[in-house]
């Protein structure tokens, strides 16, 4: 069966300094994979996909990157956060042939 | 730019009651889902509905799409404390080919209260 996991889960950064959330899918192969962050209290914003090894796309120009550096691993970066950055980050992932989206548990970052 | 919208933004019901969230969206479709969220969790799939679909119904859940109105509704019959969580609708546009981008609402966040 097909799972994916997230980290860290919880991380309170300060300001200005860099950031590394990871995500990892297991039990399927190229997978189309997505990062959404999740304002308090609001919906999901699209930040970054890929549907393959080394391929990005960026949703919304901000202070953040992603890369792809195998088939089933996806990370999440900044070199210097900011306040705004602070919010629910999830990582989801779908195959071609599936419509729905299998989310993970979440990463939630705090920048003070 | 969001895609949906969902309404209300807030519902509370007492257990046992039916709970219908809206959701509305403004570019021709593929697809339209609905997922559920507990607090500080990943989202979880409910049910698709195809852009070619009117109604479609999944153990207690019961879904409708008016591709006319850009419209779908979620309705949960015999709600249960358990059912307590926000509900988001999300759409598969047309013309986003193999990218599978889904863009979300706002959601609904339901309180079944025992």
């Amino acid at each position: 069966s097909q799972t994916i996991h997230q980290w860290p889960a919880t991380l309170v950064q300060p300001v200005g300094s860099p950031l590394s959330l990871e995500c990892t899918v297991e039990g399927t192969s190229n997978p189309n994979l997505y990062w959404y962050r999740q304002a308090a209290g609001r919906g999901l914003q699209l930040l970054f996909y890929s549907v393959g090894i080394g391929q990005i796309s960026s949703e919304v120009p901000q202070n953040l990157s992603a890369s792809r550096p195998q088939d089933r691993q996806f990370i999440l970066s900044s070199k210097k956060l900011l306040l705004s950055d602070s919010g629910f980050y999830l990582c989801a992932w779908r195959t071609y042939y599936t419509g729905e989206l299998f989310f993970g548990e979440g990463s939630r970052l705090t920048v003070l | 730019s969001q895609q949906g919208e969902e309404d209300p933004q807030a519902l509370s019901i007492q257990e046992g009651e039916n709970a219908t969230m809206n959701c509305s969206y403004k570019t021709s479709i593929n697809n339209l889902q609905w997922y559920r969220q507990n607090s500080g969790r990943g989202l979880v799939h409910l049910i698709l509905i195809r852009s070619n679909e009117r109604e479609k119904h999944s153990g207690r859940l019961r879904v409708t799409l008016d591709t006319s109105k850009k419209s779908s509704s979620l309705l949960i019959t015999a709600s249960r404390a358990a059912d307590t969580a926000s509900y988001f609708c999300a759409t598969d546009a047309s013309g986003s080919g193999n990218t599978g981008k889904l863009i979300f609402g706002q959601g609904t966040t339901l309180q079944v209260k025992p």
